[in-house]
C-alpha cells in the first residue's frame, strides 16, 4: 500500500510555457499532499502544502503565481510551473499522506528541463 | 529557524559492517523522525519512523532517538553495497500536519 504516482517522470520544455505535473495516491486518499523541488546535491526544499479543497501554503520565498497547485480531490494534487525559464529546471517530488499519519509517500518525481 | 542538521560524508563502510548515520533538529517541539533513503536520481524512500525515546528496530535497520538531546541516528547491520545512497533525516515539528523538514543527507558508500 502507499503508492503515490507522479507524471511525467520527465519533460522537456521551452522558456516561457507552462507545464503541468500530476501527483496521484493510488490505494489511498490523501489528506495532504506537499511538493518539492530539489537541484543536483541538495536536499529537498518544500515548496508548498496541499490540502483537499482549500488552497495551499507556499513556504516563503516561493511565487504562488509561479507554482499553481490544485488538490481538487483525495487522490490527485497538481503542480503547474508558469512560464518556465532555465532557473525552474529541477527535480520536482510530490509526497501524500493520510489523515492522523505522519508518514509520507513519495512519487516517483519529475525531472524539468526548461530550455 | 527549524533546522535538520547531517553530515553530508561520504560515509564509506565495508560491506558487512554496521553504517552509524546520525541527524540533529533544532525544534524541541519535533514530534515524528523519518529515515528515507535516496538513491542517485531517484525520489526518496522511506526506510522507518519513530515517535518515542529509545531504539525501533526493522530487520537490518535501527532507528534511535534521544529527545534530550535531540539526536536521532539510523544503525544499518550487515551493510551492502546496495544500501549505497543518500540518507535523509526528517523531522515533523508542526503537530501531526505532515509537513517535512529535511537535512541535506549523509552519503553511505558500502564498499565490497
Amino acid at each position: 500500500g502507499a503508492v503515490v504516482s507522479q507524471h511525467p517522470s520527465w519533460v522537456i520544455c521551452k522558456s516561457g510555457t507552462s507545464v503541468k505535473i500530476e501527483c496521484r495516491s493510488l490505494d489511498f486518499q490523501a489528506t495532504t499532499m506537499f511538493w518539492y523541488r530539489q537541484f543536483p546535491k541538495q536536499s529537498l526544499m518544500l515548496m508548498a502544502t496541499s490540502n483537499e479543497g482549500s488552497k495551499a501554503t507556499y513556504e516563503q520565498g516561493v511565487e504562488k503565481d509561479k507554482f499553481l497547485i490544485n488538490h481538487a480531490s483525495l487522490t490527485l494534487s497538481t503542480l503547474t510551473v508558469t512560464s518556465a525559464h532555465p532557473e525552474d529546471s529541477s527535480f520536482y517530488i510530490c509526497s501524500a499522506r493520510r489523515q492522523s499519519r505522519a508518514e509520507a509517500f513519495f512519487g516517483q518525481g519529475t525531472r524539468l528541463t526548461v530550455v | 529557524q527549524k533546522e535538520v542538521e547531517q553530515n553530508s560524508g561520504p560515509l564509506s563502510v565495508p560491506e558487512g559492517a554496521i553504517a552509524s548515520l546520525n541527524c540533529t533538529y533544532s525544534d524541541r517541539g519535533s514530534q515524528s523522525f523519518f529515515w528515507y533513503r535516496q538513491y542517485s536520481g531517484k525520489s526518496p524512500e522511506l526506510i522507518m519512523f519513530i515517535y518515542s525515546n529509545g531504539d525501533k528496530e526493522d530487520g537490518r535497520f535501527t532507528a534511535q532517538l534521544n529527545k534530550a538531546s535531540q539526536y536521532v541516528s539510523l544503525l544499518i547491520r550487515d551493510s551492502q553495497p546496495s544500501d549505497s545512497a543518500t540518507y535523509l533525516c526528517a523531522v515533523n515539528w508542526f503537530g501531526n500536519t505532515g509537513k517535512l523538514i529535511f537535512g541535506q543527507g549523509t552519503t553511505l558508500q558500502v564498499k565490497p
